[in-house]
């Protein structure tokens, strides 16, 4: 079982969709859960930063944590075409000097 | 917001020559960088972890006199591939944890 599930999609919804992505891990050690945004040939952006569980919301992103099911989900509201990107779930155990262990990606596609 | 600048972010080089990447964090210090690559609709892979002023950590299966990573200062972290070949083409990432981790631009390898 690898570290961090994502399902790689893609994944293709209507604008003004609510998008919902996920990803579960196995280490109980991880605390420190993120989001990244990724578009064609540039290096990942960071939406979401969220320690321990609960739930963090800005603008039309919300992230949640759940380290009793391990279990994390970005959601998007009012989704926009350019929201279309690949979406990394990262996390880690410690902060600072520990290189993050990443998902798959999700590749999401959102129509006009 | 913090910011870490890469260069180049593309370069093209002839099989058998050597080829510098450059990552620095433009408004703070940097103790340790990490450096990913990643192939096409694949995730990040964890090549190394570079430390100021100490030797690189690599993963296993990185070979290190391939992939050459001087953190000379608190600013930044090289990245040298050495006698490149045409399976070294590839997007080459680096990243520094503040705040969350923040990465580079992206550099984007073809040897011919």
């Amino acid at each position: 079982q690898k570290e961090v599930e994502q399902d790689p999609g893609p994944l293709s919804v209507p604008e003004g969709a609510i998008v919902s992505l996920n990803c579960t891990y196995s280490n109980s050690a991880f605390q420190y859960f993120m989001w990244y945004r990724q578009y064609s040939r540039k290096g990942p952006e960071l939406l979401m930063y969220t320690y321990s569980s609960g739930n963090k919301e800005d603008g039309r992103f919300t992230a949640q944590v759940d380290k009793s099911s391990k279990y994390i989900s970005l959601f998007i509201r009012d989704s926009q075409p350019s929201d279309s990107a690949t979406y990394l779930c990262a996390m880690s155990a410690n902060s600072g000097n520990t290189p993050l262990v990443f998902g798959k990606g999700t590749r999401l596609s959102v129509i006009a | 917001g913090a910011v870490v600048s890469q260069h180049p972010s593309w370069v093209i080089c002839k099989s058998g020559t050597s080829v510098k990447i450059e990552c620095r964090s433009l408004d703070f210090q940097a103790t340790t960088m990490f450096w990913y690559r990643q192939f096409p609709k694949q995730s990040l892979m964890l090549m190394a972890t570079s430390n100021e002023g100490s030797k690189a950590t690599y993963e296993q299966g990185v070979e290190k006199d391939k992939f050459l990573i001087n953190h000379a200062s608190l600013t930044l972290s090289t990245l040298t591939v050495t006698s490149a070949h045409p399976e070294d083409s590839s997007f080459y990432i680096c990243s520094a944890e503040i705040y969350g981790y923040t990465f580079g631009s992206g550099t984007r390898l073809t040897v011919v």
